[in-house]
Formats: C-alpha cells, structure tokens, sequence
C-alpha cells in the first residue's frame, strides 16, 4: 500500500533564503508524485507533478522537485522564497496501477520578513 | 480561477440539521471527488465519481450521502452530523478516473469550513 510522509510540520524561513520541503514516500511500484500547495481560505492548487522522463520537475512559481527512486523521495525546493510563498504544501502519491491519491500531512511553510 | 467553485463557502449546523454542499466544475471533466480536511490530518478521500457513477465510497458513514446528477455537479447531504465533523470539505475533478496508466491530475475547489455544533 502507498503512504506518504512529510517530515517536517513547519518550516519557517527569512524571506529569499532558500528552501527544501521534505517528502518521502512508500511503495513497491512505479509511482506517480505531486506537490499541491494551499493558501489560507483556498483549496489546493497543484504545483508540479512527475509522472516520467526527467527526474528534476520543474513548476510553478519557481518550485522545482526531485524524484529519487533510491531514496524513494521527491523532495520540493525553491532556491529564494517571497513571503507570499507563505503557505501548506502538500506531497502526494498514486501507484501507476492504482487510482486513489494518497496525501501527506502537509507541510506549513511560513515565510518570516 | 481554479474551474471548481463550491458553495457555501462556510457553514454552522447543528447535529439535528440537514444541509447539502453544492460543487460545480467548470472544466468538462468527468470525474469528480469529496475530500474530507481536518485540523493536522492528511486529506481523505471521501468518494468519487466517475461519468456520474459512484466508484468509490472509503467507508464514509451514512449521515454522508453524495448525489451527482451530471458530469458538472456534485453534492454532499448531511444529516445527523456530529462534532468530529466540523472540517473542511474539498471537491476536486479530473478528466477522467482510473484510466490504466495515466494519473489524471485533480483540480481542486476552494472548499466548504463546516462546524457542527
């Protein structure tokens, strides 16, 4: 069965310093992986998303992930957040045969002045 | 503009009360799912539809009754809820539901706050 674990609760970090929000997943299969984000008093908005090919995924808003099958992680960074990159992120897997999305716990990143 | 609106966007009742959520999708897909968000928790799949079929029910209790009576709509009936209830409720749609090989990727609403009293 898939499950997904997000490593960190909160992540505070000063405005355009880097970031890494973590992300690591478990499953026997091939898999499917995406990042959706949540700002306050909105649904989810998807960020990025690998489904094959190149393992550096690029997205939205200058987020980029990258799919380690060895590791079995697919960690989300931005090398210079803003503060309205103040939000909940969430890490979530489908195995290629399955067809349920299996999200993490989320992730609250909050972008300090 | 996300092409998924819900309606209301909160709502307060109380465990005796009836009330339904609305969803509309704007995107000519043809699946549609109810999320369940709560406080801390990861999202829960609630049901999905698919070519307006049901296609999944994740042990949902019965005071939970979907209803989608086009590819565009979709609502939840609530009755009898109780307090663990309260949280926030997600509808999201895809082009379509389990196609062999291929995640479609979902397109989320901006949810309905509910608090039972």
């Amino acid at each position: 069965a898939q499950s997904v674990t997000q490593l960190d609760s909160q992540v505070p970090v000063f405005e355009e310093a880097p970031v890494e929000l973590r992300c690591n997943y478990s499953s026997s299969v091939s898999v499917y992986l995406f990042w959706y984000v949540q700002y306050p008093n909105q649904g989810l908005q998807l960020l990025l998303k690998y489904l094959s090919g190149s393992t550096l995924v690029k997205g939205i808003n200058g987020f980029e992930a990258e799919f380690n099958k060895s590791q079995t992680s697919f960690h989300l960074r931005k090398p210079s957040v803003h503060i309205s990159d103040t939000a909940e992120y969430f890490c979530a897997v489908s195995e290629s045969s399955a067809r349920q999305l299996t999200f993490g716990s989320g992730t609250q990143l909050t972008v300090l002045p | 503009e996300t092409g998924v609106t819900q309606t209301p966007r909160h709502l307060v009742m109380g465990m005796t009360n009836k009330k339904s959520l609305k969803c509309e999708q704007h995107l000519g897909h043809n699946a549609m799912y109810w999320y369940k968000q709560s406080a801390k928790k990861p999202l829960e799949l609630m049901f999905v539809y698919n070519f307006k079929e049901q296609t999944e029910n994740n042990s949902v209790p019965s005071r939970f009754s979907p209803e989608c009576p086009n590819s565009s709509h979709l609502f939840l009936h609530l009755h009898t809820l109780q307090p663990e209830d309260s949280a926030l409720y997600l509808c999201a749609s895809s082009q379509d539901w389990g196609t062999s090989g291929k995640q479609e990727t979902q397109y989320f609403g901006p949810g309905t706050r509910l608090l039972v009293l």
